[in-house]
């Protein structure tokens, strides 16, 4: 066990809807990335934030936005359903961003698309 | 672009047996690189971290090297156990900022026999 937590663990959306998916990091860290694997390939990242701004986004499209809160839990947000969403979505917290320090995964949301 | 290969994708080896996983980087700067264990479906789970300056670290029955003139890594494992079933998965670290992006390879999907 992480520490980190998701919720929900498996989410069925169709076509054309939003969805929300949300993660709670390890006490006392206050970096959350958020990361997209499709089956049989690696993560790939989406963005990070650290202390509630968007530290560094990876190669998606605006329809995926997210949110930290206060508490440094976080929210993905994806609107506009694609079917290539279809994926596992994973969120990581650290202690900081950047340097040789940990990210702690969580157990990930299984998301798909119809 | 970064990139980060590894090699091979599969490998079936017997319990018992050793076996060495294989990852190529083409990631600048380079801040670190990390192996993780990832069991189908879950969160992965991190087995080692190295900065430049060190070129091996064992966690357990892993062993991984890090040779960044060539910018290769491989991660060897001893005396293999049907739980180590899972993913492994090469990641490096661009360094600070831009949300200390990490480049994630495909992984390398170990299965043991008994």
């Amino acid at each position: 066990e992480t520490g980190v937590t998701q919720s929900p663990t498996h989410l069925i959306k169709t076509r054309g809807q939003q969805v929300t998916l949300r993660c709670s990091s390890q006490s006392g860290h206050n970096t959350v990335s958020w990361y997209q694997q499709a089956l049989g390939q690696g993560p790939q990242f989406i963005f990070q934030y650290y202390r509630e701004e968007e530290n560094g986004r990876g190669n998606f499209p605006p329809r995926f936005s997210g949110l930290q809160f206060p508490n440094y839990s976080s929210e993905l947000n994806v609107n506009a359903l694609e079917l290539d969403d279809s994926a596992l979505y994973l969120c990581a917290s650290s202690l900081v961003p950047g340097g040789p320090y940990e990210q702690y995964f969580g157990p990930g949301t299984r998301l798909t698309v119809t | 672009k970064n990139q980060v290969e590894q090699s091979p994708q599969s490998l079936i080896i017997l319990e018992g047996k050793n076996c060495t996983l294989q990852c190529n980087y083409t990631v600048s700067p380079f801040s670190n690189l990390r192996w993780y264990k990832q069991d189908t479906g879950r969160g992965p789970v991190s087995l080692t971290i190295m900065t430049f300056s060190e070129n091996t670290k064992s966690n357990g029955r892993y062993t991984a090297t890090l040779d960044a003139d060539t910018k290769q890594s491989s991660l060897h494992i001893t005396a293999s156990q049907l739980s180590d079933s899972a993913s492994y998965i090469c990641v490096v670290s661009s360094g600070l900022g831009a949300g200390n992006m990490l480049t994630f390879g495909g992984g390398t999907r170990l299965m043991v026999k008994p």
